[in-house]
């Protein structure tokens, strides 16, 4: 199971928007509803963002959102702050077979 | 609160088994999908298994038929056994309340450090 795509690096300045996406194929992204998106800070564990797609966990803000179109998925952080910044991976579900794929990650740069 | 702490890291020649253990807390373990996340150092994330309520596990084809991951209801741990490991197993692994299928209520521990190495 390939790593679905993400590009390696994005950035912003602070009060704007950056947008990353996460391109996989049929069999993952675009079969199902089931994207995630994690934060990772240096050495710390991920946190999970968004889920099913959209969806934001209790306690995230409503500047990160995500969407979806086809076999690419999508996050947008609105409004950049400063710890904003850090490592972005996708993730999807990929049926019963492989279960689940990671994308190839993000570091978001706020400048 | 809820909290996941993994323990059982650390130096292992190749080869070796190595047990992992995640303590929970705030939360049961059997009612929640469970799973073991990797990261090699420098590198990304990767799902290595998942254990699901009903009891059915799934594992990544790298690790498939050397790595067993199971939960012990009374102590509310997770556990996961490597056998023959390589040095392609070296990764920071992390326990985690979440799945593929990701989970509003997602915890994730802080990790625990393996290297295989001679």
């Amino acid at each position: 199971q390939s790593a679905l795509t993400q590009p390696p690096s994005a950035s912003g300045s602070p009060g704007h928007s950056v947008t990353i996406s996460c391109t996989g194929t049929s069999n993952d992204v675009g079969g199902y509803h089931y994207v995630s998106w994690y934060q990772q800070h240096p050495g710390k564990a991920p946190k999970l963002m968004i889920y099913e797609v959209s969806k934001r966990p209790s306690g995230v803000p409503d500047r990160f959102s995500g969407s979806k179109s086809g076999n690419t998925a999508s996050l947008t952080v609105s409004g950049l702050q400063a710890d904003d910044e850090a490592d972005y991976y996708c993730s999807s579900y990929s049926g019963d077979n492989t279960f689940g794929v990671f994308g190839t990650g993000t570091k978001v740069t706020v400048l | 609160e809820v909290q996941l702490v993994e323990s059982g890291g650390g130096l292992i020649q190749p080869g070796g088994p190595l047990r992992l253990s995640c303590a929970a807390s705030g939360f049961t373990v059997s009612s929640s999908y469970m799973t073991w996340v990797r990261q090699a150092p420098g590198k990304g994330l990767e799902w290595v298994a998942i254990l699901y309520t009903g009891g059915s596990t799934y594992y990544a084809d790298s690790v498939k038929g050397r790595f067993t991951i199971s939960r012990d209801n009374s102590k509310n741990t997770l556990s996961l056994q490597m056998y023959g490991l390589r040095a392609e197993d070296t990764a920071m692994y992390y326990c985690a309340r979440d799945s593929p299928y990701g989970d509003y209520d997602a915890c994730w521990g802080q990790g625990t450090l393996v290297t295989v190495s001679s």
